[in-house]
């Protein structure tokens, strides 16, 4: 596609269910960004992909969450048993490569957990 | 790791006059500046960036400034206008391979 593409737009869920969130990165960038942004605040880092390999996922705030990239295309950020914190826009983001180059950002997933 | 800083967090400039953003970094191996504009419900777009071998770049209204000793750049922004209301953010980094760490981000208010 023409940009990075991420699915749902906007997602609620109940406490306790968990969610899928999905990221089309731009047809041939070797990497791959995820990020949370909670209201009004700045980016937390979550996880970066270099291929299908996750050589930094010091972000993921617990171990409810994981995230994977098959083919080196398309990502997953799965969040377990959702908890009212968990709610935030949740934002993609590709590169040609990793590290000093443009990123490109998706226009975000809003989870809210009620 | 990289640590960085941004500021102010918040910045309100009147209409036609001009606003600053500055950046600190703490990595000396950085060599790529970039930074972000983010509107209101959209994901940040880059707007303009700079290599460590160049110590300004201009793209009409906006250009950044790099001070490599002191270890911080600069957004600046002449002419505001109600358009360039949005948040800002700055992302340094070095090398291939490395996750992108972004600044904590500046909210520009245009006053009318």
């Amino acid at each position: 596609g023409a940009g990075v593409s991420q699915s749902p737009s906007n997602k609620v869920t109940e406490k306790g269910k968990d969610v899928e969130l999905r990221c089309d990165p731009i047809s041939g960038h070797t990497a791959l960004y995820w990020y949370r942004q909670s209201l009004g605040q700045g980016l937390e880092f979550l996880i970066y992909f270099q291929g299908n390999s996750a050589p930094d996922k010091s972000g993921l705030p617990s171990d409810r969450f994981s995230a994977e990239r098959t083919g080196g295309s398309v990502s997953t950020l799965t969040i377990q048993r959702t908890q009212q914190e968990d709610s935030a826009v949740y934002l993609c983001a590709s590169s040609s490569i990793a590290g000093n180059t443009e990123a490109f950002f998706g226009q975000g997933t809003r989870l809210t957990v009620v | 790791g990289e640590n960085v800083e941004q500021h102010p967090s918040t910045l309100s400039v009147q209409e036609g006059d001009s606003a600053v953003i500055k950046c600190t970094y703490s990595d000396s191996a950085s060599n790529y500046f970039p930074w972000y504009k983010q509107e209101l419900g959209k994901g940040p777009q880059l707007i303009i960036d700079i290599r460590s071998n160049v110590g300004e770049k201009k793209d009409q209204r906006i250009a950044v400034t790099l001070n490599k000793t002191a270890k911080h750049f600069s957004l600046h922004i002449t002419e505001t206008q109600p358009e360039d209301s949005a948040v800002y953010f700055c992302a340094p980094s070095w090398g291939s391979a490395s996750k992108i760490i972004f600044g904590s981000g500046t909210r520009l208010s245009i006053r009318p």
